[in-house]
């Protein structure tokens, strides 16, 4: 079965970075897109950007743009996410998921990975 | 970007109750809408794709419908189970989500 499992809660300071790392399993990892999405706390959901594993060819929310880097390794089917120049509005849940892609121009995320806990604070 | 206005943002119903949420686009966006449905604590599940697509699995009391600019998620019997926030999701260009629906049982 179709499974993202990502990394564990990180704490991170004011000014450093993070990354946060999404194995995925149970399909052909290049085939696929992954997308990050995240979600402050009692807040909704913010897409980040997306990465094509087979590619290595990524986009990026403008808001994010300069901030976030999407990388892969295909050899174990990981894709990572991380994001610089911390803030304190940067404290949410991270998820990847994956992106489907049914027909020329119809796209969805049919598998989320479980999230992680990003906490910025001095 | 394109901005996606749901409401309302929160209701609350009885069980067997029909449930509607909308969700309008700033700009025309064809049928590029996604429903998902995310349970307190959860990653987000998909449930609606295309905005009328049911997603395997899914039970048939979950339907969308709508094009252009306004579209439509209905639960035609609440139950238990469906208390839940629910989010539209526009992919027309790039990504943008709605604020959510919070959904409670009365």
């Amino acid at each position: 079965q179709v499974q993202l499992v990502q990394s564990g809660a990180e704490v991170k300071k004011p000014g450093a970075s993070v990354k946060v790392s999404c194995k995925a399993s149970g399909y052909t990892f290049t085939s696929y897109d992954i997308n990050w999405v995240r979600q402050a706390t009692g807040q909704g959901l913010e897409w980040m950007g997306w990465m094509n594993p087979n590619s290595g060819n990524t986009g990026y929310a403008q808001k994010f743009q300069g901030r976030v880097t999407m990388t892969r390794n295909t050899s174990i089917s990981t894709a990572y996410m991380e994001l610089s120049s911390l803030r304190s509005e940067d404290t949410a849940v991270y998820y990847c998921a994956r992106g489907r892609v049914l027909a020329t121009f119809r796209y969805n995320f049919d598998y989320w990975g479980q999230g992680t806990l990003v906490t910025v604070s001095s | 970007d394109i901005q996606m206005t749901q409401s309302p943002s929160s209701l609350s119903a009885s069980v067997g109750d029909r449930v509607t949420i909308t969700c309008q686009a700033s700009q025309d966006i064809s049928n590029y809408l996604n429903w998902y449905q995310q349970k307190p604590g959860k990653a987000p599940k998909l449930l609606i794709y295309d905005a009328s697509n049911l997603e395997t699995g899914v039970p048939s009391r979950f339907s969308g419908s709508g094009s252009g600019t306004d579209f439509t998620f209905t639960i035609s019997s609440l139950q238990p189970e469906d208390i839940a926030t629910y989010y539209c999701q526009q992919y027309d260009n790039p990504f943008t989500f709605g604020g959510g629906t919070k959904v409670e049982i009365k």
